[in-house]
């Protein structure tokens, strides 16, 4: 079955780049859209973006500046970089297949566990 | 791009209905046929229950539907029971090619 798990560091200094990757097995990276998203404690989820094989990407506008997402096929896996973090960009983070040929959908059918990213010195 | 507005908490006794509403723009909600609906329990991730603004995902229950007028889409609940107790979530594919999520409803089985 289709699996997703984020890795990471769970700690990140202000004004340092967050880095996290998601490993996907039971299907290929190369037949889907992934997406990032997150999750502050206690508020609502707030899409980061997604990217396809091809490097096809959409990001959220307030992120876009800030965000970088790439593939690695040969690894199975997608990666999230953001960049010149705050306190206000600690949050679970999720990865997740958008389950779409081509539309930014949101049908988000399987989803990661979730990492606790914290912005902190 | 604004979040879309969902109330912030709704309720019902078990057995009842309840419907939650995500209400956004031409530019989001009113413009495509793109909402989805998730369900999430405490510590958990997402897990979604609707998509294409009606439509159920294999195994999920049929107590969950979908619908949309205008700018607002909605997710009845019929038949509540006490394992609905969870916060849900709306989402919108909008004009610019990205998407949108709603701020959330939590909703309490009485």
């Amino acid at each position: 079955q289709v699996q997703l798990q984020e890795s990471g560091p769970g700690l990140v200094k202000p004004s340092e780049t967050l880095s996290l990757t998601c490993t996907v097995s039971g299907v290929s990276i190369r037949s889907n859209y992934w997406s990032w998203i997150r999750q502050p404690a206690g508020k609502g989820l707030e899409w980061i973006g997604r990217i396809y094989i091809s490097e096809t990407t959409n990001y959220n506008p307030s992120l876009k500046s800030r965000v970088t997402m790439s593939v690695d096929t040969s690894k199975n896996q997608f990666s999230l970089n953001l960049s010149s973090v705050t306190a206000a960009d600690t949050a679970v983070y999720y990865c997740a297949r958008d389950n779409t040929n081509y539309v930014v959908r949101g049908m988000f059918d399987y989803w990661g566990q979730g990492i606790l990213v914290t912005v902190s010195s | 791009q604004s979040a879309l507005t969902q109330p912030a908490s709704v309720s019902g006794s078990p057995g009842q209905s309840i419907t939650i509403s995500c209400t956004g723009t031409s530019s989001d909600v009113g413009g495509y046929n793109y909402v989805s609906w998730y369900q999430q329990h405490p510590g958990k991730a997402p897990k979604l229950m609707i998509y294409d603004v009606s439509n159920r995902p294999s195994g999920v229950s049929n107590r969950f539907s979908g619908s949309k007028s205008g700018n607002t889409a909605s997710l009845t609940i019929s038949g509540l029971q006490a394992e609905d107790e969870a916060d849900y979530y709306c989402n919108s594919y909008t004009s610019s090619s990205t998407l949108v999520f709603g701020g959330g409803t939590k909703l309490t089985v009485l």
